[in-house]
């Protein structure tokens, strides 16, 4: 079936620094949603991307529009509030579902 | 102010008891979602509904069973609880079929079995 791959695992920052997480997918893929989890369990939609990409603030993501087999989630300036675990999900070929992958577990220190 | 409301929020069953996870969204969304989050392993798609009729179905076991009684209700009925049922069950809508629509996910019911 089709696979999401996520890099990083985990990742631990500092306040203010950059960091983008990335998505691979084994198969072309139709669109990629960006979420992200908070402690209390929350799924929180970040970014829905049939192409291209989008902005919000400090977020920015990509979907690569040529061969459609990754995608990219950019924080600029982290905050305290960013600390989560982010998923990427896809859909692929076939079927109408989601296929998520493993998540990145994102801290942000001070 | 939620606008798809799960509930319980947490659950405690034993094992082969029968248990509904209620769902309902107002967000006058027509397709309605079912995954489930078990420890150490990724989201999983269980069920979509479109109109509250059955999409798809990647659930093996007919233990559950996704019911729909109104346009923005989905409840999940499993039954013969066993210590693996155990996870975070979301509820999950969008305007249309995910095809082409962003998801919104509920705060999930997490479900322990003993």
């Amino acid at each position: 079936g089709d696979q999401v791959e996520q890099s990083p695992s985990a990742l631990s920052l500092h306040e203010g620094t950059d960091s983008a997480l990335r998505c691979n997918f084994t198969t072309t893929m139709r669109s990629v949603q960006w979420f992200r989890q908070n402690s209390r369990g929350s799924l929180i939609s970040l970014f829905y991307l049939a192409s291209g990409t989008k902005e919000n603030g400090r977020l920015k993501s990509a979907f690569d529009s040529k061969e459609r087999r990754y995608s990219t989630l950019h924080i600029r300036d982290a905050q305290l509030e960013d600390s989560g675990t982010y998923f990427c999900a896809a859909l692929g070929g076939g079927a109408d579902r989601l296929t998520f992958g493993k998540g990145t577990q994102l801290i942000i220190q001070p | 102010d939620p606008k798809i409301i799960q509930k319980p929020k947490y659950l405690v069953a034993v094992t082969g008891s029968e248990k509904i996870l209620i769902c309902e969204q107002y967000l006058g969304h027509n397709a309605m979602y079912w995954y489930r989050q078990s420890a150490k392993k990724p989201l999983e798609f269980m069920f979509s509904y479109s109109y509250q009729k059955l999409m798809d179905n990647q659930t093996a076991s007919s233990r559950f069973q996704p019911q729909s009684s109104k346009k923005n209700h989905l409840d999940l009925q499993i039954t013969a609880l066993k210590p693996d049922d155990s996870a975070t069950y979301f509820c999950a809508s969008s305007q249309e079929r995910v095809s082409n629509e962003r998801l919104f996910f509920g705060h999930g019911t997490k479900l322990s079995v003993l």
